[in-house]
């Protein structure tokens, strides 16, 4: 069973504060590395993709992907309170995509 | 706005009822998915279609029936649903070739399904 692990929260930060998430991942074959948010009520959007090791950064976002330890993290910057949301880590390995069950952020004004 | 577009927002039906929810995508991908949504909970894989054909079916109960009539729409039949079956059904789309087309999702606002 390939697993995706994230912290539920809710994870509480200032309003322009950096938001840290983290997530784990089991598969050390995965190759794909999404973040999703969702608003309470609404569907997914995808904000973020990374592939290789490093850092990706658009806008105020900047994924963070370390295969040899297994985790991926997405990081926000000068959080605003219409970042508070459900943010959910997916991993694309051989089976397909495996979500981990998301990190409730409330940014506080 | 999403590109994938989901009919209807809202439904609530009986036990003995037959309806279905419409999705409907116009970014030239090739495969779509439907999935399930229960509350604080994350979306799970219900069937993928890739160029139209059945690909993946996440041994769902037979009283859900999808159908992929072309590229761009796809349908999710409900007949006989039980109580549990109420959550929120979204289709998403994503590009790619070979069976598992997974990607970057492109998600519709989903279908609220309540059941009697």
């Amino acid at each position: 069973q390939k697993e995706v692990e994230q912290n539920s929260g809710p994870l509480s930060v200032p309003e322009g504060a950096i938001a840290s998430l983290n997530c784990t991942y089991s598969d050390r074959v995965s190759q794909s590395f999404f973040w999703y948010r969702q608003y309470s009520g609404k569907s997914p959007e995808l904000i973020m993709s990374i592939y290789s090791n490093g850092d990706k950064e658009d806008g105020r976002f900047t994924a963070q992907l370390n295969k040899a330890s297994q985790y991926v993290s997405l990081l926000i910057r000068d959080s605003q309170p219409s970042d508070s949301a459900t943010y959910l880590c997916a991993v694309r390995g051989a089976d397909g995509l495996t979500f981990g069950k998301g990190t409730h952020l409330i940014i506080q004004p | 706005d999403t590109e994938v577009t989901q009919t209807p927002k809202h439904l609530v039906m009986g036990m003995t009822n037959k309806k279905s929810l419409k999705c409907e995508q116009h970014m030239g991908h090739r495969a779509m998915y439907w999935y399930k949504q229960k509350a604080k909970k994350p979306p799970e894989l219900m069937f993928v279609y890739s160029y139209e054909k059945l690909s993946i079916n996440e041994s769902v109960p037979s009283r859900f029936s999808p159908e992929c009539p072309n590229s761009s729409l796809l349908n999710l039949h409900l007949h006989a649903l039980q109580p549990e079956d109420s959550a929120l059904y979204l289709c998403a789309s994503s590009q790619g070739q070979g069976p598992l087309l997974v990607g970057e999702l492109f998600f519709g606002e989903g279908s609220r399904l309540t059941v009697l």
